[in-house]
């Protein structure tokens, strides 16, 4: 079975600095996608940004950026120029596509912005 | 964004109690899901739907049922509510395979006394 770890239960940054929030994931699978999701105080959980396992160049979504890493099966999320409005909880997501299309999530690291 | 709807957003009921929440979409999404949200565990996957009348068990699946008998609609059912289940409920759609994504609705609080 797939899993997804996040190692980092809390995560602080400053303000306008830039913050790396870890994932790894097991699975045997050669063809999945992974996401990070973000969940502000509002609970509403919203896409940061996806990565297609075939694809070997790095997602990138203006200020966010993912260091994928197939063969250690790492998935890290780098936010550059910290805002305070990045502050939430980030959930690391593995998806299988398939007939199914469910996504299995990490625990989460709550991320705090220091102004 | 997926027009995704749960009801009700908050709800206190008592242990042995039957709760249903509710998912309204208006995506015509095949595939909708129902997770849950607990400290230390992240979403958990509960029951999910590939279709009308199509469904099958997630992770944590014990003492929750569910129903889709339209494709807008996917009810969470728990017949007999403990104090375990109080939690946030999430429901969530994906319209493909091709992407992955899932679009979330706002989530429900339940609460066991």
């Amino acid at each position: 079975a797939q899993t997804v770890t996040q190692s980092q239960p809390e995560m602080s940054v400053q303000e306008a600095e830039t913050v790396t929030l870890s994932c790894t994931y097991d699975t045997s699978e050669s063809d999945y996608y992974l996401f990070w999701y973000k969940q502000p105080p509002s609970r509403q959980m919203i896409l940061v940004i996806r990565q297609e396992a075939y694809k070997q160049q790095n997602a990138t979504e203006n200020r966010f950026s993912v260091n994928f890493q197939k063969a250690a099966k790492s998935f890290s999320l780098k936010i550059s120029d910290s805002q305070l409005g990045d502050a939430a909880m980030y959930f690391c997501a593995y998806g299988s596509g398939g007939a199914t299309n469910k996504l299995i999530f990490g625990t989460g690291t709550l991320l705090a912005v220091q102004p | 964004d997926a027009g995704i709807t749960q009801s009700p957003r908050h709800k206190v009921t008592e242990t042995g109690t039957p709760v249903t929440l509710r998912c309204h979409q208006t995506e015509n999404h095949r595939y909708m899901y129902w997770y849950r949200q607990d400290p230390g565990h992240g979403l958990r996957l509960i029951h999910y739907s590939y279709g009308v009348k199509d469904t099958d068990k997630g992770e944590v699946s014990d003492g929750y049922s569910v129903s889709r008998s339209k494709t807008e609609d996917f009810l969470l059912t728990l017949e007999s509510a403990t104090s375990s289940q109080t939690s946030v409920y999430f429901c969530a759609t994906g319209g493909s395979t091709n992407t992955g994504e899932l679009f979330f609705g706002e989530g429900s609080r339940l609460t066991v006394l």
